[in-house]
């Protein structure tokens, strides 16, 4: 059974058009974690939660938003959608964001957005 | 700033042959190295973790080694099979902030 849920895998939206992507687990992990990926490139880290803390990387663009309203879910919000937003972005989970095993990842099958 | 490098880019090998993918990373300093796998268009799975105080783990015909002191890791793949094709990304995490700094992967074809 899947444990982190991404929804929906592929989105379409209009340049400029606001888009939610959401993510969601079963792991009851405190860590959740949003990547943008673009083609055969690593992923790249956006924002993360540690509970109800939240931690933005210092280039993540303000048009990127995330709430984490309870611990099983997790939203990303794209206020106006450029065409350089078109990628893969990928939802994971970790129990703990310490050193070791606690800190192993958890990924989603990730959402395919598009931006026409 | 911690910067992850996997070599090669893309292999492309026959079914049947023993592998290694590479992957480097610049400040040895590292809490854990996590292999992971990409099919086309979805998400990362988990393949072995690798904690600073332990040279290798191994999973089936997956074997990961860790160097810290040179600051690599590979992934051997025994006998490979063209279910193994597939993108295969390391990611390093170390530093304070404990987030994992990902390579851009290495792209396995292997054909029957």
């Amino acid at each position: 059974d899947a444990m982190v849920i991404q929804n929906p895998r592929y989105q379409v939206t209009q340049f400029g058009k606001p888009v939610t992507l959401s993510c969601s687990q079963t792991l009851n992990h405190n860590v959740m974690y949003w990547y943008q990926q673009k083609s055969s490139q690593a992923p790249k880290l956006l924002f993360h939660y540690y509970d109800k803390d939240f931690n933005n990387e210092a280039d993540t663009p303000d048009n990127f938003q995330s709430r984490r309203p309870n611990t099983s879910f997790c939203f990303l919000d794209i206020r106006s959608p450029g065409l350089g937003d078109a990628a893969m972005y990928l939802c994971a989970t970790s129990r703990d964001n310490r050193g070791g095993a606690k800190n192993i990842q958890y990924f989603g099958a990730g959402t395919r957005l598009s931006v026409l | 700033k911690q910067e992850v490098t996997q070599i090669p880019a893309a292999l492309s090998v026959p079914e049947g042959e023993n592998l290694v993918l590479n992957c480097s990373f610049t400040d040895s300093a590292i809490y854990n190295l996590q292999w992971f796998r990409q099919d086309p268009g979805k998400g990362l799975t988990s393949l072995l973790l690798i904690q600073s105080s332990q040279r290798e783990q191994t999973s089936g015909r997956l074997n990961a080694s860790l160097d810290k002191s040179s600051g690599r890791s590979t992934l051997y793949i025994a006998a490979s099979q063209p279910g193994d094709s597939a993108t295969y990304l390391c990611a390093v995490q170390s530093g304070g902030s404990y987030i994992p700094t990902f390579g851009r992967g290495t792209s396995l074809i292997v054909h029957p």
